[in-house]
């Protein structure tokens, strides 16, 4: 079962502009990750941010975390050509059923324009 | 430093043929994860492992079969391949659960 979901499912821009993409999830957790995925290859770690921090960044990236709402959003600056890939959150649940697992949302598809 | 590696990277199989993917990670990680990605789906987890000679079942075990001989290998069996089982297949390996998962490039089966 999904447990997060990416929003929008693509998502269009022009390269110097900022991308932003949310993720929903359903269940309480121990951490939220956003992985990025380039055509062919294998997923890359971005970020991971705990149940206990609201905002966190990394370089052009920035991610923030509101449990009450369990949501998160991924924020590019700037953004380049080369960041035209697939974005994914995965959330990390506390132990119980599926505890061992990452549950991977299905993806926002970014594509950059020159 | 290869990090995951996954072989093969493409194979065509007919209905009913058996295979085995391999995945190999060289980061002394205690976890390692299978996947199949399909269009629209996201990724779901196949098996996983945490740590040698143990296996557990994901969202979606039916049909696969797994061994963790050797902590730094992970192997995805199928006994009896069938088209639904047409997928990119992801190998995974993290250094205890809830942290990053490292990812191999895939491999792309297809099942005639």
């Amino acid at each position: 079962s999904q447990q997060g979901e990416e929003d929008p499912q693509a998502l269009s821009i022009q390269e110097g502009e900022n991308a932003t993409m949310n993720c929903s999830y359903k269940t309480s957790i121990n951490n939220l990750q956003w992985y990025r995925q380039n055509s062919g290859r294998g997923l890359v770690h971005l970020i991971l941010i705990r149940s206990n921090e609201r905002e966190k960044h990394s370089g052009r990236l920035r991610v923030t975390l509101d449990t009450s709402k369990k949501s998160s959003s991924l924020l590019i600056t700037a953004s380049r050509a080369a960041d035209t890939a697939s974005y994914f959150c995965a959330t990390d649940r506390p132990s119980g059923a599926g505890s061992y697992q990452l549950t991977f949302g299905k993806g926002t598809k970014l594509s950059v324009i020159p | 430093n290869a990090g995951v590696t996954q072989t093969p990277k493409f194979r065509v199989l007919k209905t009913g043929q058996s295979m085995t993917l391999l995945c190999a990670q060289d980061m002394n990680h205690e976890y390692m994860y299978w996947y199949r990605q399909d269009p629209g789906m996201g990724l779901r987890l196949i098996h996983y492992s945490v740590g040698e000679g143990t296996t557990a079942k994901g969202e979606v075990p039916d049909g696969y079969n797994v061994s963790r001989l050797k902590k730094q290998n992970f192997l995805l069996g199928l006994e009896s391949a069938a088209p639904s089982q047409t997928s990119v297949y992801f190998c995974a390996s993290s250094y205890v659960r809830g942290r990053p998962q490292h990812f191999g490039d895939g491999t792309r089966l297809s099942i005639l």
